[in-house]
């Protein structure tokens, strides 16, 4: 089956910096890559996501990049604020099968 | 805006009881997954449904859960016995279909089992 990796595990950063958070899937079929938020206590919630027909994506302060030949998709997210503060999790979908694989999430933390 | 529903939102539960969980999800999504997440670790499948029909249950510890989702609708999880190791979130998702598209998640249900 599928299976994501996530890296780093946390990630601190100065508010106004950028961040960037690498995921490897290592089914080849996939084709769905989402990008989700989670605050503590909360539902999980999407934020960007990137199909296998585009390589780059992106929506204000955050940007998502798709390389299939290395089979790798990362998270940006520039000029961070405090309220970037929160568990980011990558998830790929393969064709085999219907549901999302998870990485194991990037805890990350915006000081002012 | 349409959400998925779930109750109860927290359980507290003895081992060896039984507990059951709901979920309610966006109107017309044919596609109802149902996540374990444990504190630390990102979502995974426990089974799937398309309308009234399993398409994946292959993680689910079938010796005591079981889940159903009788008219296409709303969904049952059930655990019994419950395990000490069964505390965990339990996280419904729903999709139009099982295509890659954005699945949107319901709250959850914080079960601690004691």
């Amino acid at each position: 089956g599928e299976n994501v990796e996530q890296h780093p595990s946390t990630l601190s950063v100065q508010e106004g910096d950028s961040a960037v958070i690498k995921c490897t899937y290592s089914d080849s079929a996939s084709n769905y890559f989402p990008w989700y938020k989670q605050e503590l206590g909360k539902r999980p919630q999407l934020i960007i996501d990137i199909r296998s027909n585009v390589g780059e994506k992106k929506d204000q302060r955050i940007a998502v990049t798709l390389n299939k030949t290395a089979k790798h998709f990362s998270l940006h997210i520039t000029e961070t604020q405090p309220e970037d503060s929160a568990v980011y999790f990558c998830a790929a979908k393969g064709n085999s099968g219907y549901a999302l694989n998870f990485g194991k999430g990037t805890s990350l933390l915006v000081t002012p | 805006e349409a959400e998925v529903a779930q109750s109860p939102r927290y359980k507290i539960t003895e081992k060896s009881q039984a507990v059951a969980f709901w979920c309610d999800p966006i109107s017309g999504h044919a596609t109802l997954y149902w996540y374990r997440q444990i504190l630390g670790q990102g979502p995974e499948l426990l089974v799937q449904f398309q309308d009234e029909s399993v398409v994946d249950d292959s993680q689910l510890p079938k010796d005591r859960f079981s889940a159903e989702r009788l008219k296409g609708v709303d969904s049952t999880l059930k655990i019994q016995p419950a395990e000490l190791g069964d505390s965990a979130m339990y996280l419904c998702a729903s999709s139009p279909d099982p295509g890659p598209y954005e699945q949107y998640f319901g709250p959850g249900t914080r079960l601690t089992v004691t």
